[in-house]
């Protein structure tokens, strides 16, 4: 109950293509739904997150599409770069007080 | 650039060293955390820190071994480790405990011989 699944592992995407990652959730009482992105050797940085009373949220050329009913949440990412190529990690938690959870990660590539 | 900040960015030390592992944030977080990350692995939690006092403890080893001298500095002390402890160490902070807005530190690569 407490997972975060998400998918694909990894993802292959030509610059200028959009790549969707998806990451799905059975805890309904979890109410903060972040993305992280991450290079290699750097920490985590916060990129873009939503709460469930939202279907959808852009910052930039990253959007967050969240599906309550179907408990599940993904991040697309328009016009993608080379220099978008990263880790990307969904994760979850409910309110204060009770730690984040974390997707298994998507290692996204961008072809120039 | 991140607003937690870790020395050193590399450590390399024998089973039988001890060292410790700093991170400071100055953004008036009260809540700070020390995570584990394997490679190609997410971020795993070790050690919450709420208001200079630990609030949580993940089950972690005790040759691992956090402190919180202020509200801005966290501390991880680590003695007699294992080959298996190597790692990218990560250190966090928010404003409150819990996820929302936790922003990482770039992190400490550790290597155990």
């Amino acid at each position: 109950q407490q997972q975060v699944k998400q998918s694909p592992q990894s993802l292959i995407v030509q610059k200028g293509g959009i790549p969707i990652i998806n990451c799905a959730y059975e805890n309904t009482a979890f109410d903060y739904f972040p993305w992280y992105q991450q290079f290699p050797g750097k920490g985590p940085a916060l990129l873009i997150a939503i709460r469930p009373d939202v279907s959808e949220k852009k910052e930039g050329r990253f959007t967050i599409s969240f599906n309550k009913s179907a408990k599940q949440f993904s991040l697309h990412i328009m016009d993608s770069q080379p220099g978008d190529s990263a880790t990307y990690f969904c994760a979850a938690s409910i309110g204060y007080g009770n730690k984040l959870v974390f997707g298994a990660g998507t290692i996204l590539r961008v072809k120039s | 650039d991140t607003e937690v900040t870790q020395t050193p960015k590399h450590l390399v030390m024998g089973m039988t060293n001890k060292k410790s592992l700093k991170c400071e944030q100055h953004m008036g977080h009260r809540a700070m955390y020390w995570y584990k990350q394997k490679a190609k692995k997410p971020p795993e939690l070790m050690f919450v820190y709420s208001y200079e006092k630990l609030s949580i403890n993940e089950s972690v080893p005790s040759r691992f071994s956090p402190e919180c001298p202020n509200s801005s500095l966290l501390n991880l002390h680590l003695h007699a480790l294992q080959p298996e402890d190597s790692a990218l160490y990560l250190c966090a902070s928010s404003q409150r405990t819990g996820g929302v807005g936790l922003a990482f530190g770039s992190g400490t690569q550790l290597s155990v011989l």
